[in-house]
């Protein structure tokens, strides 16, 4: 079966340091991989997809950054946070390519920048 | 683009009452339709899907029906339980789109004993 591993699950940077945040799939071949952000208490932002290794699409500017170096390992970095990088980070992979299917999650990072 | 719209909450139910969320979308192509649950601190967690029309997902209780017509895909469930309180998302996916989901923003459930 198929498991998606996100870590940290928590994080407390203060602002202007560097972030890594790192997601892998076990159990699938290329999946397309993406980057979600969700603010306290509102929807889900998507960051970035990959639909293949080197491939990183960006959904908004951004202080971030990804990154895919392996076929099942996605990266979310940040050279200098922000205040406002702030939130929920959550990791996602899906069957691809060309099919609709479901999204698989990750439990999340709680990043707090201070 | 793409967009799903649904209920805002938060909603607040006494146990063993009738639930519905709406939910409504569009979408450039022939969307798969999802239903997420968010539990506190958690991930999202597939609740049920739909792939096309008229078809019903159903899971733990609560069910949802493919509408095209209506462009719809409302979740219901006839009875909750306390252990039903999380977040709501609805989604849809459409296969010309990299596989990516447009999510709607979420509706919080809170059921009281």
């Amino acid at each position: 079966s198929q498991t998606i591993h996100q870590w940290p699950a928590t994080l407390v940077q203060p602002v202007g340091s560097p972030l890594s945040l790192e997601c892998t799939v076990e159990g699938t071949s290329n999946p397309n991989l993406y980057w979600y952000r969700q603010a306290a208490g509102r929807g889900l932002q998507l960051l970035f997809y990959s639909v293949g290794i080197g491939q990183i699409s960006s959904e908004v500017p951004q202080n971030l950054s990804a990154s895919r170096p392996q076929d099942r390992q996605f990266i979310l970095s940040s050279k200098k946070l922000l205040l406002s990088d702030s939130g929920f980070y959550l990791c996602a992979w899906s069957l691809g390519p060309g099919v609709s299917t479901e999204a698989f999650f990750g439990q999340g990072t709680r990043l707090t920048v201070v | 683009g793409d967009s799903v719209t649904q209920m805002e909450g938060p909603v607040t139910l006494s146990e063993e009452a009738f639930l519905t969320i709406n939910c409504t979308y569009t979408a450039t192509g022939y969307p798969s339709l999802f239903w997420y649950v968010q539990y506190p601190g958690e991930g999202l967690q597939l609740l049920l899907k739909a792939t096309k029309a008229d078809d019903k997902g159903s899971n733990k209780g609560f069910e949802a029906t493919y509408r095209k017509e209506t462009t719809s895909f409302h979740l219901e469930k006839g009875s909750v339980q306390v252990s039903d309180s999380a977040v709501y998302f609805c989604a849809l996916s459409v296969n010309t789109n990299a596989g990516k989901s447009t999510f709607g923003d979420g509706t919080t459930l809170t059921v009281k004993p």
